[in-house]
């Protein structure tokens, strides 16, 4: 069965980078697009942007550009996502998560990553 | 970017009540809208894709309905269960955006 597998929670301090690990199992890694999205505390889901493990290409949201860096491992079954010049409103949850076997919805989804901000 | 706007914020509804959620797009998305469910502490659960196909294993209480620029969530005879955060997302371009959410509270 597919499972994505998220890295544990971090707590960071403003200016600092985080990385978070995404360990796909189940299925051909290289296959999908793994996608990231945060959700701040009480408040919705936001898409980060995705990864494709096949290539390396990326495609990040407009909000994050230069400050996210998605990069993957094949040899791990392993996607990345390190966020740079950290501050106290990137404090969310983080998920990674993959489209559905033959449609565009996310249809698998890691437990989340708990990053907090704070001096 | 496409902007998802989603109505109501919130409702209050009982047990056994038909409940719809509606979903905007900026601009026209075709059929590329999903439906996911979040509750409290958990990942969100797909329900609904390309507007109106049913994931597999989520209740057939659940449908979806529209195209273009207007969708729509229903759920037919509310359960316990279903009280819960509805979000709405399009995957016709990225970046792939989200709806704002929707809280279905118990009256």
């Amino acid at each position: 069965q597919v499972q994505l597998v998220q890295s544990g929670a971090e707590v960071k301090k403003p200016g600092a980078s985080v990385k978070v690990s995404c360990e796909a199992s189940g299925y051909t890694f290289t296959g999908y697009y793994v996608h990231w999205v945060r959700q701040a505390p009480g408040q919705g889901l936001e898409w980060m942007g995705w990864i494709d493990p096949s290539s390396g290409g990326t495609d990040y949201a407009q909000n994050f550009q230069g400050r996210v860096t998605m990069t993957r491992d094949t040899s791990l079954s392993t996607a990345y996502m390190e966020l740079s010049r950290l501050r106290s409103d990137d404090t969310a949850v983080y998920y990674c998560a993959r489209d559905g076997p033959s449609y565009t919805a996310l249809t698998y989804w890691g437990q989340g990553s708990l990053v907090t901000v704070s001096s | 970017d496409v902007q998802m706007t989603q109505s109501p914020s919130s409702l209050s509804a009982s047990i056994g009540d038909r409940v719809t959620i509606s979903c905007r797009a900026s601009q026209s998305i075709s059929k590329y809208l999903n439906w996911y469910q979040q509750k409290p502490g958990k990942a969100p659960k797909l329900l609904i894709y390309a507007t109106s196909s049913l994931q597999s294993g989520v209740p057939s209480r659940f449908s979806g309905s529209g195209s273009g620029t207007d969708f729509a969530l229903t759920i037919t005879s509310l359960q316990p269960e279903d009280f819960a955060t509805y979000y709405c997302q399009q995957s016709y371009i990225a970046p792939r955006t989200f709806g704002q959410g929707t809280k279905v509270e118990i009256k």
